[in-house]
Formats: C-alpha cells, sequence, structure tokens
C-alpha cells in the first residue's frame, strides 16, 4: 500500500502565483520524518526541509511555507509568487521509526510548471 | 558547500555491455544509497551501505548489478550485462548517519541509456 501520496501529477500556474503542492502520507508509528525534495530538470535532488512528528509548528523559508496536520496526515507546500525556477518535480517522502533502515518511502512526485 | 559526486553524468550503451558507475559521498558520511530513477517516478533505493557494509541491497537484481565500497568512502555501482530495461538515472546520495531524522543529499546523477 501506498504510504506517500501526490495525487496531483503535474499544476501548471503563471509566474507570481501561489501554489500549494499536496501530500498526505499513512503511518502507524508514532515517530517518524517527512521530507520534500525538489528535482529540476538537471535531475539532482535537493532536500528542501525535514519535519519530525512532534513538531507541528509551520514552517517558513522565504516563499517556501509548509503546513504540518497529523489530524489529516498531510505535509501541504506553498510557494509563494512562484518564478520561472521554481518548475520542477517535487516530491514528498517518509520515514518511519519502524522501517527497517530508516528507508525514505517517496511519493510519486508532482510536476510543477511556471509559465513566464 | 560539501557535495556528492559522481561520475560519468551520461552514459550510453549497448545491451549486453558491462557499465560502472562511480559515487564520492559527502567527507564524512557514514551511509551511501544507491537509488534508480525511472522518469516519471520517485526514486527506488537499489542497495544502502553503512560504512564498507551493505544493509540492505534487497532491491538491487543481483544477477547482473552489483555494489562495493571497499573503504568505507566512495562507491561503485556495476551492471552486467546491461539490459533496455536498465534505462534510467542512477542516483547516489549520503546522509551523517542511518537514521530517520537524517536528510540525504543526492549527487547531480548519472543518466544511462542502453541501447
Amino acid at each position: 500500500a501506498q504510504k506517500v501520496t501526490q495525487a496531483q501529477t503535474e499544476i501548471s500556474v503563471v509566474e507570481k502565483e501561489d501554489v500549494t503542492l499536496d501530500c498526505v502520507y499513512e503511518t502507524r508509528d508514532t515517530t517518524y520524518y517527512l521530507f520534500w525534495y525538489k528535482q529540476p530538470p538537471s535531475g539532482e535532488l535537493v532536500f528542501l526541509i525535514r519535519r519530525n512528528s512532534f513538531d507541528e509548528q509551520n514552517e517558513i523559508s522565504g516563499r517556501y511555507s509548509w503546513n504540518f496536520q497529523k489530524s489529516t496526515s498531510s505535509f501541504n507546500f506553498t510557494i509563494t509568487a512562484s518564478q520561472v525556477v521554481d518548475s520542477a518535480v517535487y516530491f514528498c517522502a517518509l520515514s518511519e521509526a519502524s522501517h527497517s533502515n530508516y528507508q525514505l518511502i517517496w511519493g510519486a512526485g508532482t510536476k510543477l510548471i511556471i509559465k513566464p | 558547500e560539501a557535495e556528492v559526486a559522481q561520475s560519468p553524468r551520461y552514459k550510453i550503451t549497448e545491451k549486453s555491455q558491462a557499465v560502472a558507475f562511480w559515487c564520492d559521498p559527502i567527507s564524512g558520511h557514514a551511509t551511501l544509497y544507491w537509488y534508480r530513477q525511472i522518469l516519471g517516478q520517485g526514486p527506488e533505493l537499489l542497495v544502502q551501505f553503512q560504512d564498507e557494509s551493505v544493509v540492505d541491497d534487497s532491491q538491487l537484481p543481483k544477477d547482473r548489478f552489483s555494489a562495493e565500497r571497499l573503504k568505507g568512502v566512495d562507491s561503485t555501482l556495476k551492471i552486467q550485462p546491461a539490459e533496455l530495461g536498465d534505462s534510467a538515472m542512477y542516483l547516489c546520495a549520503s546522509s551523517l548517519v542511518t537514521g530517520h531524522s537524517y536528510e540525504q543529499y543526492f549527487g547531480p546523477g548519472t543518466r544511462l541509456t542502453v541501447t
């Protein structure tokens, strides 16, 4: 069963619009970590954020913000005032304490297209 | 800023040939991962090393794939013989230690095309 769901396969917006990428996860662990990675066309996966299950505070980093809600098992990512350079595939991932070797469980990714 | 190095960046090979990829993790990172990523999908873990030891290779097709990290630093992933279905991006990542709180840092990847 898929444990990380990114239901949006592709999103296309015009530059300067705000956009939210959804991530829903499933786990029975009480201790777990959630991650977001960005993969631009060059192919390298870039780490964006890590959030542990005990910290539900929202986080803001420049134009990026993350909303973690345990009640809905969601960890959504919002880009404010999007720019063309934000165009990439974004992956959400989960790491469970009970999972052997703490491996990452990846979502299928959301392709974000920012049009000038 | 420290980075994970990989080479080559691109590789075209004919099926049945051997191919090898190299990865140098961030200095001091004990855990090294090899992933395969097919276009339009998330990464799939092939093998995970803790220092020089393999801790998980359950998804590695061992009839044709092999991986080593002899001195616990850099690593090589080999495919022999390559098949058409092996065409993919091969990503290397490293983390400070093995643990679910530690983020993985990725290299630029090797894009393999098998003809």
